[in-house]
């Protein structure tokens, strides 16, 4: 099955600097690559996404780049503000079938120093 | 709210004992996925329902657990003879058929005592 893997686990920041996690995904086929931010005690919600035709995606200060030869993909967080602070998720979905699972990486908390 | 919304948003159980959650999705969203989430780590896919059929199950899901979406609107996971193990939160997303992203719901956080 898929594995994804994200790095780094932890990660702090000063106040309006970029940050950036990467993930790496195993399987191929994988073709839909979501980010999901999780505050403590809320429910993950989706922040970009990027699908495997196309390399980068940018949301005003989000971008999410994609390398499907070498399998991985990166979030960037530019002019970092403290509600940047959050847990970042980074997940891979299958092609084919009807589920579309997600499979997620371990997280990265983020922290934004004032 | 027109999200996603679970109940109970806690329980706390004895081991041994059953429980059972319930998940509202989005109205006019067909699939059904639900997860779990342990301290640390990311959510783990469970199983999918497309409308009434529970069409995917992970082998993270034992015999201990059920899952049912009688009518194709919410659904129930049930666990029985909860073990500490089960300890969690217990995620429900929801998906409109043709598109890709999930909404989550605020989980349910088990704990087995």
């Amino acid at each position: 099955g898929e594995n994804v893997e994200q790095h780094p686990s932890t990660l702090s920041v000063q106040e309006g600097d970029s940050a950036v996690i990467k993930c790496t995904y195993s399987d191929s086929a994988s073709n839909y690559f979501p980010w999901y931010k999780q505050e403590l005690g809320k429910r993950p919600q989706l922040i970009i996404d990027i699908r495997s035709n196309v390399g980068e995606k940018k949301d005003q200060r989000i971008a999410v780049t994609l390398n499907k030869t070498a399998k991985h993909f990166s979030l960037h967080i530019t002019e970092t503000q403290p509600e940047d602070s959050a847990v970042y998720f980074c997940a891979a979905s299958l092609r084919g079938g009807s589920a579309r699972q997600l499979t997620f990486g371990s997280g990265t908390q983020l922290t934004v120093l004032p | 709210d027109t999200g996603v919304s679970q109940d109970p948003r806690h329980k706390i159980t004895k081991r041994g004992q059953n429980v059972t959650f319930r998940c509202d999705p989005i109205s006019e969203h067909n699939r059904l996925y639900w997860y779990r989430q342990t301290l640390g780590q990311g959510p783990e896919f469970l199983t999918y329902f497309q409308n009434e059929a529970q069409l995917e199950k992970s082998r993270l899901l034992s015999d201990r657990f059920s899952a049912e979406r009688p009518k194709g609107s919410f659904s129930t996971l049930e666990i029985q003879r909860t073990e500490q193990g089960d300890s969690a939160m217990y995620l429900c997303a929801s998906r409109e058929g043709g598109h890709n992203e999930q909404f989550f719901g605020p989980g349910t956080r088990l704990t087995v005592l």
